[in-house]
């Protein structure tokens, strides 16, 4: 099963919007990331955030993580239409740090 | 750099035939990794090298998939025969060490669209 489930599926707003993007994990991590698909485009990375850091900034990005809860969220403030795209989130596992297990995605679709 | 580079983009082939994807990963990365993507399952890891050196091929769906990285520069992933269910879009990913704890960025190259009929 993923390791990272992300929530919602999908999310619809308007330019100008802050989207709010939630991702759970189950095991113990050392970091987890974010990152951006583009429809049809390989993934990028967007941010990263280590187990003891509990908050972290990127231009209109922002990251927090609550290893407590095993949860993260993505704010993206005053979304833009280039915004849309799907997101990821992926974590390490504590015992193989060698790889990432990503979530589901959550589709944001930004409109103008 | 150009990126992680992967060929061809699109590949269409029919049921039974050999199917070989192609990475070249970003100089200096020392880890490879091979993923599928598809709507059902989402994306998987397949399979990935360290120093040129399979570390975990737990992710291959079967005999039938195979990957070689024979230097730092290239990797393939073959399918034989390949299967309807093989179609999905295959992306080959590369990382530097780990600079610190934890696991580094991953950097995708563009994907192969495979469509088998």
């Amino acid at each position: 099963s993923q390791q990272g489930e992300e929530d919602p599926q999908a999310l619809s707003i308007q330019e100008g919007e802050n989207a709010t993007m939630n991702c759970s994990y189950k095991t113990s991590i050392n970091n987890l990331q974010w990152y951006r698909q583009n429809s049809g485009r390989g993934l990028v990375h967007l941010i990263l955030i280590r187990s003891n850091e509990r908050e972290k900034h990127s231009g209109r990005l922002r990251v927090t993580l609550d290893t407590s809860k095993k949860s993260s969220s993505l704010l993206i403030t005053a979304s833009r239409a280039a915004d849309t795209a799907s997101y990821f989130c992926a974590t390490d596992v504590a015992y193989n740090t060698d790889k990432l297990i990503f979530g589901t995605g959550t589709r944001l679709q930004v409109f103008p | 750099d150009a990126g992680v580079i992967q060929s061809p983009r699109h590949e269409v082939t029919e049921m039974g035939q050999e199917v070989t994807l192609r990475c070249k990963p970003i100089s200096g990365h020392d880890y490879l990794f091979w993923y599928r993507q598809t709507m059902m399952r989402g994306l998987e890891l397949l399979i990935y090298f360290n120093n040129n050196v399979p570390i975990d091929d737990s992710g291959m769906p079967e005999d039938r998939f195979s990957a070689k990285m024979p230097n730092a520069s290239f990797s393939t992933l073959k399918i034989q025969p390949s299967e309807p269910r093989d179609s999905a879009v295959y992306f080959c990913a590369s990382s530097l060490s780990q600079q610190g704890s934890g696991t580094d960025t991953q950097y995708f190259g563009p994907g192969t669209r495979l469509t088998v009929l």
